[in-house]
């Protein structure tokens, strides 16, 4: 049984590009989460979807980020027009259900904008 | 006051030392809670979730206190490879569903 599984690892982009991240859930997940953590920092909660739904997105920058999670495919963090202050490690973590299960991690991607 | 809150840390223990960590919530109507690890540069791990008559697994236990909104965790006879960041997490009631706190880091020497 595949965990979640994030692409890509590591992504760099330039000041003014796009980033999109790609996160699959686990086998039978369908609540999925956004975190970003800085170097040296907690993690943030970004944003919380289930399938086409965006439920909670208290933690998205209000400018630049999109979050969706369709009915088919994987969902995906999209960052605009990035900037240095862009770059973290963003962690998606999805669960069973939506509280009593635990979350379970990918292993996170790193952005790196130069 | 913050949502969870944790120990501030670090704490730096010797091997075979017992570390025991702490947690409080705001949230009284929190229902799950759970412990995590993280590694430097690495994606939190589930540790163990933490039940109301309280739960041990190996090395790891784990408490409940809902009356006094209280969680903690205890690691005995520590090793190297527990060096890691401790995140206590604990549910919520409304839209992000889970409240991460701060953390608490862990540096096992030899």
């Amino acid at each position: 049984n595949a965990g979640v599984m994030q692409n890509p690892r590591h992504l760099v982009r330039r000041r003014g590009q796009e980033a999109r991240l790609r996160c699959s859930p686990m086998k039978g997940h369908s609540h999925v989460y956004w975190y970003r953590q800085l170097p040296e920092e907690g993690l943030k909660f970004m944003v919380y979807l289930q399938k086409e739904n965006i439920i909670d997105e208290s933690g998205m920058p209000k400018e630049r980020f999109s979050a969706e999670f369709p009915k088919e495919g994987p969902s995906i963090l999209r960052i605009q027009q990035v900037v240095r202050g862009d770059s973290a490690a963003y962690f998606c973590a999805s669960s069973l259900d939506s509280l009593n299960s635990p979350l379970h991690f990918g292993n996170g991607t790193r952005l790196t904008v130069t | 006051r913050k949502e969870v809150e944790q120990d501030p840390g670090p704490f730096n223990v010797p091997e075979g030392a017992t570390v025991a960590f702490n947690c409080t919530y705001s949230n009284s109507a929190s229902q799950s809670f759970f412990w995590y690890r993280q590694d430097c540069r690495k994606e939190p791990k589930l540790l163990m979730s933490v039940y109301s008559s309280g739960n041990e697994d190996g090395r790891f236990t784990a408490q409940l206190n809902r009356a006094s909104q209280y969680i903690s965790l205890l690691i005995r006879d520590s090793k190297l490879s527990d060096s890691a960041t401790y995140l206590c997490v604990v549910s919520a009631n409304y839209g992000q569903n889970f409240v991460f706190g701060p953390g608490t880091r862990l540096s096992v020497l030899p």
